[in-house]
């Protein structure tokens, strides 16, 4: 199964409050989990990634964490800014059989929004 | 690096006419992924290549899609004949072999079937 979840769809913080965005998977196989990052118009960036042998990443304000038994990892975005208000993907990626080909399922997204 | 490059950035069309949408992967990557990007479905995979080798057609959705990687510099995703439903945003992204490594994605073409 290749499938990943993410919750929730759209989310609305006020500026300087914690946005929290979840994600989980079912194929343990995934052993690489990016965030994206996407503003209107433009093509998702890479924000911040965690590998399942950590149970957090934290980078400036923004904090993955990870929990490999319940098969869940979430992003926290603290003192959030209306500069963050975006669309956040989770993804998971997966090496395959053949050599070094990698695929990434992306979740289907989290509109947030951070009020001034 | 420039990037990613996608072109067009956007493309309206008549139903039934044919698409190509083109992508230039940045140098010395050796996957690149094709997305197509809606709101009731968000990023779905098309197909990725992996050294100009189709290794996952299996999102391409129909057969009137149709990727090719002639090279290691270029790529294109072709629709023929387009529909209305086929309206979307399609990203390009290109990642290195090496493994834990993140994929850039281009600005996408905003493709409108009318």
């Amino acid at each position: 199964q290749q499938q990943v979840k993410q919750s929730p769809q759209s989310l609305i913080v006020q500026k300087g409050g914690i946005s929290i965005i979840n994600c989980a998977y079912e194929n343990t196989a995934f052993d690489y989990f990016p965030w994206y990052q996407q503003f209107p118009g433009k093509g998702p960036a890479l924000l911040i990634a965690i590998r399942p042998d950590v149970s957090e990443k934290k980078e400036g304000r923004f904090t993955i964490s990870f929990n490999k038994s319940a098969k869940q990892f979430s992003l926290h975005i603290m003192d959030s800014q209306p500069g963050d208000s975006a669309t956040y993907f989770c993804a998971a990626s997966i090496r395959l059989s053949s050599g070094s080909a990698r695929q990434l399922t992306f979740g289907s997204g989290t509109q947030l929004t951070v009020l001034p | 690096d420039a990037g990613v490059i996608q072109s067009p950035r956007h493309e309206v069309t008549e139903m039934g006419q044919e698409v190509t949408l083109r992508c230039k992967p940045i140098s010395g990557h050796n996957s690149l992924f094709w997305y197509r990007q809606t709101m009731m479905r968000g990023l779905e995979l098309l197909i990725y290549f992996n050294n100009n080798v189709p290794i996952d057609d299996s999102g391409m959705p129909e057969d009137r899609f149709s990727a090719k990687m002639p090279n290691a510099s270029f790529s294109t995703l072709k629709i023929q004949p387009s529909e209305p439903r086929d309206s979307a945003v399609y990203f390009c992204a290109s990642r290195r072999g090496d493994p834990n490594t993140e994929a850039f994605f281009g600005q996408g073409t905003r493709l409108t079937v009318v």
